[in-house]
């Protein structure tokens, strides 16, 4: 059964630092994988969708790498601001009947400034 | 491009109740999805549908919930009758086929009294 994991639970660091957020999972037979924020009261926004054959993707200042070979993903914030502030999720999609995502708990970022 | 749209976002109800939650996926998207997720938790897949067709409803607590999607764009997931351990935000999502990225709607916040 596939599970996954995301270290910290929790992150607080001051305005204009560069963090890095990690997920693992057990299985290392998924199809993509995906990260989420999320704002508290609100639904998920996806930020970056990494499929299976890529080991990066990059979107503004956000980077996220995938090594399924070791059940581990990371991303990367650079620069980081207060409205960076927000629960990071991240999913795995798995080679099963459905394609659903399993979702980790999450790692609450706090910016200060 | 709209999103996905969800109604109600907030629903207070007494335990045996029934309850009934809509979602429009984004247009042309042919994969919807409806997750529940408990507070501290990640979502969780309730049930996932393909055009008309349900793909995967194994973690779908059938006694009690039930989910259709007429003519392939609206879904409505209806829970009869709820019990206190319902209470949770429950989030559709939609993408345009299996292992694409998933976009998902603002939820809608059920406590069940």
């Amino acid at each position: 059964k596939q599970e996954v994991t995301q270290i910290p639970a929790a992150l607080s660091v001051p305005e204009g630092e560069n963090l890095v957020l990690n997920c693992s999972f057990t299985d290392s037979a998924i199809y993509n994988l995906q990260w989420f924020r999320q704002d508290p009261g609100k639904g998920l926004t996806s930020l970056l969708l990494i499929q299976s054959s890529q080991r990066e993707q990059t979107s503004g200042r956000l980077n996220a790498s995938l090594d399924k070979s070791s059940g581990r993903s990371t991303l990367y914030i650079a620069a980081s601001q207060p409205g960076d502030s927000a629960t990071y999720l991240c999913a795995v999609f798995v080679n099963q009947a459905g394609t659903a995502l399993i979702f980790g708990k999450g790692t609450t970022l706090s910016v200060s400034s | 491009e709209a999103g996905v749209a969800q109604s109600p976002r907030y629903k207070i109800i007494e335990k045996r109740q029934s309850v009934a939650f809509w979602c429009n996926p984004i247009s042309g998207h042919a994969t919807l999805y409806w997750y529940q997720q408990i507070l501290g938790q990640g979502p969780k897949l309730l049930i996932q549908f393909q055009n008309n067709g349900v793909v995967d409803d194994s973690q779908l607590p059938k006694d009690r919930f039930s989910a259709e999607r007429l003519k392939g764009v609206d879904s409505t997931l209806k829970i009869q009758p709820a019990k206190l351990e319902d209470s949770a935000v429950y989030l559709c999502a939609s993408s345009l086929w299996g292992y694409n990225e998933q976009f998902f709607g603002p939820g809608t916040r059920l406590t069940v009294l």
